[in-house]
């Protein structure tokens, strides 16, 4: 039982460097989504996708594109790193409606950018 | 605004003890009330969940309540365990909305 999982754990950027956080989940859900978890913030939607080859923005879009080419897949780009942008990232899933469904987690990556 | 306000930020209790933790809210409408459980270096997990027409919801020893009146949520925990040691969030997600509105968490700890 995978569940959502996500790679890296853990990653140190410089600043303007990019890189990709991925995220998959094997549960079939069509609503998948990132957060951002910032020290006494609540968890904070950067970008969402209600399936296959359609993505939405959240709360907090800027500096982030995502894609969704597969039900599984949802990765999360940084085209171009700021130190704003340290934080722990979570991808979240759920079958249908977020509203209404169970919603999964991934265990989280720890960005640091310096 | 909507906004979700926990308290306390953080609480220390004995193992077997029991202990409420304190969310406020002002998201409205909103369709469902859920309380999730964070370990340290982990994702959220699931607990309760809860539609807004519910008083209350329980999971074992874990037990959620909502007065709409006072726009209160109450997340009970009977006889705590050290593994109940983790954040405790509570979330509300606005009716029609795409989005989830997070609290800050409790931090919990249960000492021996």
């Amino acid at each position: 039982n995978a569940g959502v999982t996500q790679t890296p754990k853990f990653q140190v950027l410089k600043t303007g460097q990019s890189m990709t956080l991925q995220c998959a989940q094997d549960m079939n859900h069509e609503y998948m989504s990132w957060y951002r978890q910032d020290p006494g913030m609540g968890l904070r939607l950067i970008h969402y996708s209600v399936g296959a080859g359609i993505t939405d923005q959240g709360e907090v879009p800027n500096g982030y594109n995502v894609s969704r080419s597969t039900t599984e897949d949802f990765p999360l780009r940084l085209l171009s790193a700021a130190p704003s942008q340290t934080s722990v990232y979570f991808c979240a899933s759920t079958l249908g409606d977020p509203s209404r469904g169970e919603l999964f987690f991934g265990e989280g990556s720890r960005l640091t950018v310096l | 605004k909507n906004q979700v306000e926990q308290s306390p930020q953080s609480l220390i209790i004995l193992e077997g003890k029991n202990c409420t933790l304190q969310c406020n809210y002002t998201v409205s409408p909103f369709s469902n009330l859920r309380w999730y459980k964070q370990d340290t270096g982990r994702g959220p997990v699931s607990l309760t969940i809860m539609t807004f027409s519910e008083n209350t919801k329980s999971n074992g020893r874990y037990t959620a309540t909502l007065d709409a009146d006072t726009k209160q949520s109450s997340l009970h925990i009977t006889a705590s365990q050290l593994s109940d040691s983790a954040s405790y969030i509570c979330v509300f997600d606005q009716t029609g909305a795409n989005n989830l509105f997070f609290g800050t968490g409790t931090r919990l700890t249960v000492i021996p």
